[in-house]
């Protein structure tokens, strides 16, 4: 089955960089693509970004592209989000979800990992 | 403030049909296909409808996804106890070029 595995918890000073990571098993992980959503404490789901597996095509939400990175090792079917300069507002659950290679306006993000808290703190 | 629109709360008894809503625009609903996800307390969010409508496998019938104009429906039939949950609508705005998400409605089962 298909299943989304993601690295564990992190705690980060103000203006530190944060890399986490989502394993992908059970489908052909070059099918596909891997977008990643935030949830702030109390609050709703956020689109930051979204990359082909395929040929490593991206496209960020314009509120993090300065500051975001998507990247895939194909060889082990793992995607990457790193966050520089974290701020407090950073502060969220980081969920890895699978996506459609033709982008996120094709796809329905049918499989999500468990989520990834990142906190942010002095 | 979401762009999509959505009730903050929703409530129904057990057996009973409730519906949440979701407004959006011509550059997003208007244009594009609305999906709806479930998230239970403390968990991932999980696809429960997809292109408007479909169901993926594995989601019972109860639910069913509608679309008209630039709003979108999400009506659950045969209220149970652990449909409890927070919904969100998603779809993607052609102006913005992001995937937008509702802001949420949670649903209370009396």
């Amino acid at each position: 089955q298909v299943q989304l595995v993601q690295s564990g918890a992190e705690v980060k000073k103000p203006g530190a960089s944060v890399k986490v990571s989502c394993k992908a098993s059970g489908y052909t992980f070059t099918n596909y693509a891997i977008t990643w959503v935030r949830q702030a404490p109390g609050q709703g789901l956020e689109w930051m970004g979204w990359i082909s597996a395929y040929n490593g095509d991206t496209k960020y939400a314009q509120n993090v592209q300065d500051r975001f990175t998507l990247t895939t090792d194909k060889s082990t079917s793992t995607a990457y989000m790193e966050l520089r300069s974290l701020r407090s507002d950073d502060m969220a659950i980081y969920y890895c979800t699978r996506d459609s290679v033709y982008g996120s306006k094709s796809g329905s993000r049918d499989s999500w990992g468990q989520g990834t808290r990142v906190t942010v703190s002095s | 403030q979401s762009v999509l629109t959505q009730p903050p709360s929703a409530s129904g008894t057990p057996g009973q049909r409730v519906t949440i809503s979701c407004s959006g625009s011509s550059s997003n609903i208007g244009s594009n296909y609305v999906y709806w996800y479930q998230q239970l307390a403390g968990m991932a969010p999980k696809l429960l409808i997809h292109s408007d409508n479909e169901r993926p496998s594995g989601v019972p019938d109860r639910f069913s996804g509608s679309k008209s104009g630039t709003s979108g429906s999400l009506a659950i039939s045969g209220l149970r106890s652990e449909d409890e949950s927070d919904y969100y609508c998603a779809a993607w705005d052609d102006s913005l070029s992001v995937l937008l998400f509702g802001g949420g409605t949670k649903l209370t089962v009396l």
